[in-house]
């Protein structure tokens, strides 16, 4: 199975910060990157498709992007509403696996 | 609008099966696959497997072989997964979600205890 490694599991940050939220793929997996956001008691939501294309209705302060094996999601300027845990998806390969999660919570 | 309707909450005891369910509306059912998702307690998500309605055929995260068993019912779009032999292991939340996980159901949260 395809591993994604996620980091930071935790991020503390400001209102105004920029962050980055990382996820490395064991293999090969092209732009087969999904990220979502949850929130407490509610489903995920799709962020990025494709690595780097916004989903629809997602503020333009979120962008993806892959540097190899490696594709990151960013947040500019964060918002109190942008505070969640994110998780980041594969779907290459059967069976497609998550991210351990990256929460983003208030320093 | 795109709306996926699942199933209320289920208290199942061990050793026992539950079929949730996924209602479809707002699109064609039969053109999209349909994925399961199980997220445990404070954990991350699964995939479980996916159906494609109009076929009916299957993919299966191998880990759940066995264990869950994806059907539809075209004629309502409706989709139903059924968990077999439940243990302690099975709590969590269970999510059905479109192709491209663009839409998600509210997720069905089973409790398995005695």
């Amino acid at each position: 199975d395809i591993q994604m490694t996620q980091s930071p599991s935790s991020l503390p940050a400001s209102l105004g910060d920029r962050v980055t939220i990382t996820c490395r793929a064991s293999q090969d997996i092209g732009n087969y990157l999904r990220w979502f956001q949850q929130k407490p008691g509610k489903s995920p939501r799709l962020m990025i498709y494709g690595a780097t294309n916004l989903a629809a209705g997602v503020p333009s302060r979120f962008s993806g992007s892959r540097s190899g094996s490696d594709y990151s999601l960013t947040i500019n300027s964060l918002e109190s509403e942008d505070m969640a845990i994110y998780y980041c998806l594969q779907h290459n390969e059967y069976p497609l696996t998550f991210g351990s999660g990256t929460k983003l919570e208030i320093k | 609008q795109v709306k996926l309707l699942q199933s209320g909450a289920a208290l199942v005891k061990p050793g026992a099966s539950v079929k949730m369910s996924c209602k479809a509306s707002g699109y064609t059912f039969t053109d999209y696959w349909v994925s399961w998702v199980k997220q445990s307690h404070g954990k991350s998500l699964e995939w479980i497997g996916e159906i494609y309605p109009n076929s009916g055929a299957t993919n299966f995260n191998e880990k759940f072989k066995g264990k869950a068993t994806l059907t539809v019912d075209k004629s309502t779009s409706t989709a139903y997964m059924e968990l077999s032999r439940l243990t302690s292991e099975d709590s969590a939340i269970y999510y059905c979600t479109r192709l491209n996980f663009d839409y998600w159901g509210q997720g069905v949260m089973v409790t398995v205890s005695s």
